[in-house]
This record gives C-alpha cells, sequence and structure tokens, in this order.
C-alpha cells in the first residue's frame, strides 16, 4: 500500500522568504501526488498534482512542487511567502485504485 | 456549483447517543469515502464505497457505520459514540477509475463527544 511522509510538523519562515514544505512517498507502480491546503475551520482545498510529464509543477496561489523519482520527494515550494499563507499542508499519494494516502500534515506558519 | 456537503458541521453529543453525520455529491463521482481528522495523525480513512450498496472498511472502521443507497448520499453511522471518537469528520468523493483526478472534500464536521 502507498504511504506519505512529511518529516515537519512545523515550518515557519517570514514572509517574503522562499519556503518548502517537504514529502516522500512510497508506492508500488506511478505514483499521483497531491498537496492540500486547509486553512482553520474549512475543508481540504486542492494545490496542486503530479500525474506524469515535466517535474515542476504549478499550481494556485504560486505554488508549486518538484517530482524527485529517485528520492522518491515531492516537496512543496514558493518563491516568497505570503502571511496569507499560513495553513496546515498535506502531502497526499494515490494508486490506481483511488485509495489516497494522506501526510500527518506539516504547519506553515508565515511571520510578518 | 460542484461540491461535497457535509451536516452538521458542529456537534456535541453524550456518550452511546446515536447519530448521523450525512454526505451529499452533485458530482456523479462513483467513489465516496469517509476520513477522520486528528492532530500528528492526519487523515484517516474509515470506509469507503466504490458505488452503490458497495462499501469497504478503510484503516480505522471500529465504531463507525455507513451506506451507500444512493450514488449521491454517503451517511456515516455513529450507532454508539464514544469520547475516542471526538475528531473532525472529512467526506471526499472521486471519480472511480481515476487516480489523478484526486478528491473533493466536504467542509468538515467537528464532532465532540462527551
Amino acid at each position: 500500500a502507498q504511504s506519505v511522509a512529511q518529516p515537519e510538523d512545523q515550518v515557519n519562515v517570514a514572509e517574503g522568504n522562499p519556503l518548502t514544505v517537504k514529502c516522500t512517498y512510497s508506492v508500488s507502480g506511478n505514483p499521483y501526488l497531491f498537496w492540500y491546503v486547509q486553512y482553520p475551520n474549512r475543508g481540504l482545498q486542492f494545490l496542486l498534482k503530479y500525474i506524469t510529464g515535466d517535474n515542476l509543477v504549478k499550481g494556485s496561489y504560486g505554488f508549486e512542487a518538484e517530482f524527485n523519482k529517485s528520492q522518491t520527494s515531492f516537496h512543496l515550494k514558493k518563491p516568497s511567502a505570503l502571511v496569507s499563507d499560513s495553513a496546515l499542508y498535506f502531502c497526499a499519494v494515490s494508486g490506481n485504485n483511488n485509495d489516497m494516502r494522506f501526510g500527518a500534515g506539516t504547519r506553515l506558519t508565515v511571520k510578518p | 456549483e460542484a461540491q461535497v456537503t457535509q451536516n452538521p458541521r458542529y456537534l456535541i453529543t453524550v456518550t452511546g447517543k446515536k447519530l448521523t453525520v450525512t454526505c451529499s455529491q452533485n458530482m456523479n463521482h462513483e467513489y465516496m469515502s469517509w476520513y477522520r481528522q486528528d492532530p500528528g495523525l492526519g487523515l484517516r480513512q474509515i470506509y469507503y464505497s466504490m458505488n452503490v450498496e458497495v462499501t469497504d472498511k478503510g484503516d480505522v472502521p471500529e465504531g463507525y457505520k455507513v451506506s451507500r443507497k444512493e450514488k449521491r448520499n454517503f451517511p456515516l453511522i455513529l450507532e454508539s459514540p464514544s469520547p475516542n471518537q471526538t475528531s473532525l469528520y472529512f467526506c471526499a468523493s472521486s471519480l472511480l477509475g481515476e487516480p489523478n483526478y484526486g478528491y473533493t472534500f466536504g467542509s468538515g464536521t467537528r464532532l465532540t463527544v462527551v
């Protein structure tokens, strides 16, 4: 079965600085990788996904993620963080059976 | 608007009192799933359904029941809630056989069992 690890519970960055939220995965076969964001008192919102093709995937709100097959990683990045990016971020991996597995989540705090 | 609707958003109940959390989607998705979210544990799957009258256990099914009598609805039933079921619950739906599609999530139900 597929699995995801998010090694950091918390990431703190200053506004305007680049941010990275880390994710590694394990899956047999081709991975379908996703990032979701959760704002307080809200459901999970889709940010971006990797299915195939270019290793750098661009998504909503200026976020991007880099797929690295050799390192089995799918780190979320943004060149310049905003205070409004502060939220809980989940990495997820799906296999061919629609079964999506989520990481434990990383809380991103962007300070002014 | 394409969406997954959960009700209620907030619920406080007492131990042992049966409750149902409803979930409905308007996208004609075959696949529906329930998750619970707990700090440090991420989202854990409770039950899922690949179509009408087809349901299967996820990772943490104990204490929960589901039904799928209609394609659009997938209620979560707690026959005898206990305090360890205090959690944030999410319903999600997706197109079956389309793992690249991703999930659409409901807004969540925060359940407190006292």
